[in-house]
């Protein structure tokens, strides 16, 4: 079956811990993003990547770093910078990333701070 | 004032029920419009793109206009499944992002 994955479903961090979370997409996608939710809003970009080798910041990426070695992975690294990590991480992915494309989302990780 | 704005709820309708979902962008570019829906803890799902001459999908319609700049979404005759939060999305304008609201919630009743 196509689609994303995402892992781990939680995740718990430590002070002053860097984490990186895994998204992997089978859907022969170019372009991949992450996002970030916060109860009762509304998902934020954090990066993405419309190709191999290649990502921008998208409106809150300060305290993440993202890789795009391999078409199929993209994964998020939520660093000690990052002061108020706790939220749901979703990850996407649509064909080229043309604005009228569908995102597909994977099934999210949910980040806890100890 | 943020980019998409929603009216968070919660609307609590009983079976049968039709009910309509407001949304206002305030980016006069953007091109592309979508509603996505999300169930409790879960990743969001397309539910359908908007255009411009406004298009339906089974039970659900949704009406784009430009002018007010506002997006609606009408679902008739409500089951207890569409209990979920109802996300409004715009294409931003600047390249390759997609704005969200921050939802509206719908409880359908038995």
């Amino acid at each position: 079956d196509g689609g994303i994955t995402q892992s781990p479903k939680y995740l718990f961090r430590k002070e002053g811990q860097n984490v990186t979370l895994s998204c992997e997409q089978n859907l022969n996608h170019d372009a991949m993003y992450w996002y970030r939710q916060d109860p009762g809003q509304g998902l934020r970009l954090i990066y993405y990547s419309q190709i191999v080798n290649d990502f921008q910041k998208g409106d809150i990426a300060e305290g993440y770093s993202v890789s795009r070695e391999k078409k199929e992975s993209f994964p998020l690294t939520v660093t000690s910078a990052q002061k108020n990590p706790t939220a749901f991480y979703l990850c996407a992915s649509s064909l080229t990333g043309f604005p009228r494309e569908t995102q597909y989302f994977g099934p999210g990780t949910r980040l806890l701070v100890l | 004032r943020k980019e998409v704005e929603q009216d968070p709820g919660p609307f609590n309708v009983p079976e049968g029920a039709t009910v309509a979902f407001n949304c206002t962008y305030s980016n006069s570019a953007s091109q592309s419009f979508f509603w996505y829906r999300q169930d409790c803890r879960k990743e969001p799902k397309l539910l359908m793109s908007v255009y411009s001459s406004g298009n339906e999908d089974g039970r659900f319609t949704a009406q784009l206009n430009r002018a007010s700049q506002y997006i609606s979404l009408l679902i008739r005759d409500s089951k207890l499944s569409d209990s979920a939060t109802y996300l409004c999305v715009a294409h931003s304008g600047s390249a390759r992002q997609l704005t969200f609201g921050s939802g509206t919630q719908l409880t359908v009743l038995p």
